[in-house]
């Protein structure tokens, strides 16, 4: 069981607006920066999101970010069949070590 | 191009360490700010990072298998290595390493299945 936890499953339809969320602590989330990554299926995981709200060059605007407190979010907008995916949110633990949601399994539907 | 690519054995037994190599291209473990990292993910389930090193030889663990991890560079290979001793079927996983800039994992090898069975 993962200190930051993510809802198991997401869904929506195509042209949706889709949020997975990831809560922490003020020890993880509170004070770090979170990170998002999409794992499409059979494939190995990418960063999508930096530093809370970065998008990496080659992630579509669609794609965002944010952060509040010890809660973080990744919001996706237009929906498309391709976003089916699992994601995870990340963060530094006291600066030590690395720290993964339990993932969120997204269903176009 | 950056790629990074994961190497090692498929099946090891119970007990036995598991040795796995990543090898880089494109990108060098001599320049600042730059690591490896280790995560690994057990069939359907969630991604567990496990340990990385920096290119000043800055190794961080993951609390909770800090006793059996071992991960070292060597950097005219291009190569970094973990070692996972005593090894039991609940490590059974796709083994990924990926590349740090500081506190990112912005590129991952393909990964290597391993099985831990008898």
């Amino acid at each position: 069981q993962s200190v930051l936890t993510q809802p198991p499953s997401a869904s929506g339809t195509p042209g949706q607006r889709v949020t997975i969320s990831c809560s922490g602590s003020s020890s993880t989330i509170g004070r770090n920066y979170v990170y998002w990554y999409q794992q499409l299926p059979g494939t190995a995981p990418k960063l999508l999101i930096s530093k809370n709200d970065e998008r990496p060059s080659g992630v579509p605007d669609r794609f965002s970010g944010s952060k509040s407190g010890t809660s973080a979010s990744l919001a996706i907008t237009g929906l498309r069949s391709e976003d089916e995916a699992d994601y995870y949110c990340a963060v530094w633990a006291d600066s030590l070590y690395v720290v993964f949601g339990g993932g969120t399994k997204l269903t176009v539907l | 191009q950056i790629t990074l690519k994961e190497s090692g054995p498929t099946l090891v037994k119970p007990t036995q360490t598991l040795t796995l190599t990543c090898t880089l291209s494109g990108f060098s473990l001599t320049t600042p700010t730059v690591g490896v990292g280790w995560i690994r993910q057990p069939p359907g389930k969630a991604l567990e990072w496990l340990a990385l090193i920096y290119w000043d030889d800055d190794e961080r663990y993951s609390p909770s298998l800090r006793s059996r991890l071992t991960i070292t560079k060597d950097t005219s290979k291009n190569q970094v290595v973990l070692r996972v001793t005593n090894m039991d079927p609940v490590d059974t996983a796709t083994y990924y390493c990926a590349k740090l800039d500081l506190d990112t994992f912005d590129y991952w090898g393909q990964g290597t299945l391993v099985t831990v069975s008898s």
